[in-house]
């Protein structure tokens, strides 16, 4: 069973600050990592697609880099806004099988 | 451009009842695809995955099946449900060969 973590479990900040996130995966045969972006009663929304140690990637306000040899990725939101609040999934890929974190849940208050 | 369908969108189902959820995907030929539950304070289990028609791989022993009729149709069923059934089940489909995977709306499942 592969163990991939997110940290922390929830997470309230105000309208205006940033914020991140950790998700922890094995370091070893890695294939892939994804974020997710998902809300109450939809689907997940995909972030990003990550694949090589080192990897860095921008959409609008936030950002993910990644660490393979250590086994770790950071999202980072810039200046969260109310719309930002939902849950943020990591899935680690050895093959085509995705294993999911649990989740942060983010909240931003206005 | 790539579509991917899920029904119903909610159900109320009694214990012992059976199931049928269904997910097709447009667009596309050959995808991967996958069946997935977040039951009630848990994260995303993946149950089910096919890369390609009849192949069906079970990650999570259950009373749940899948079966994949044709190329881009996945089903889930259950002969009889039971209450640890109840939860949120997503399809999802990736292009063979490919990092990307895309979810549909899901099902929302109560099972009473």
């Amino acid at each position: 069973i592969l163990n991939v973590e997110q940290s922390p479990q929830s997470l309230h900040v105000q309208e205006g600050d940033s914020t991140n996130f950790t998700c922890s995966f094995p370091s070893s045969n890695f294939y892939a990592l994804h974020w997710y972006r998902w809300e109450t009663a939809k689907s997940p929304e995909a972030l990003f697609v990550m694949t090589l140690n080192g990897d860095e990637k921008k959409k609008g306000r936030i950002s993910a880099t990644l660490n393979t040899k250590e086994g770790y990725s950071y999202l980072y939101i810039k200046g969260s806004q109310p719309e930002d609040s939902a849950t943020y999934l990591c899935a680690f890929r050895r093959s085509y099988i995705p294993t999911f974190g649990r989740g942060t849940s983010l909240i931003v208050h206005p | 451009s790539q579509t991917i369908h899920q029904w119903p969108a909610t159900l109320v189902q009694p214990v012992g009842s059976p199931l049928s959820l269904e997910c097709t995907v447009e667009g596309t030929s050959n995808p991967n695809l996958y069946w997935y539950r977040q039951a009630a304070g848990r994260g995303l289990q993946l149950l089910f995955y096919s890369v390609g028609i009849g192949q069906i791989s079970s990650e999570v022993p259950q009373n749940l099946s899948a079966s994949r009729p044709q190329d881009r149709q996945f089903i889930l069923s259950s002969k009889k449900l039971l209450l640890s059934d109840s939860g949120f089940y997503l399809c999802a489909w990736s292009p063979p060969d490919s990092y990307e995977q895309y979810f549909g709306p899901g099902t929302r499942l109560t099972v009473t």
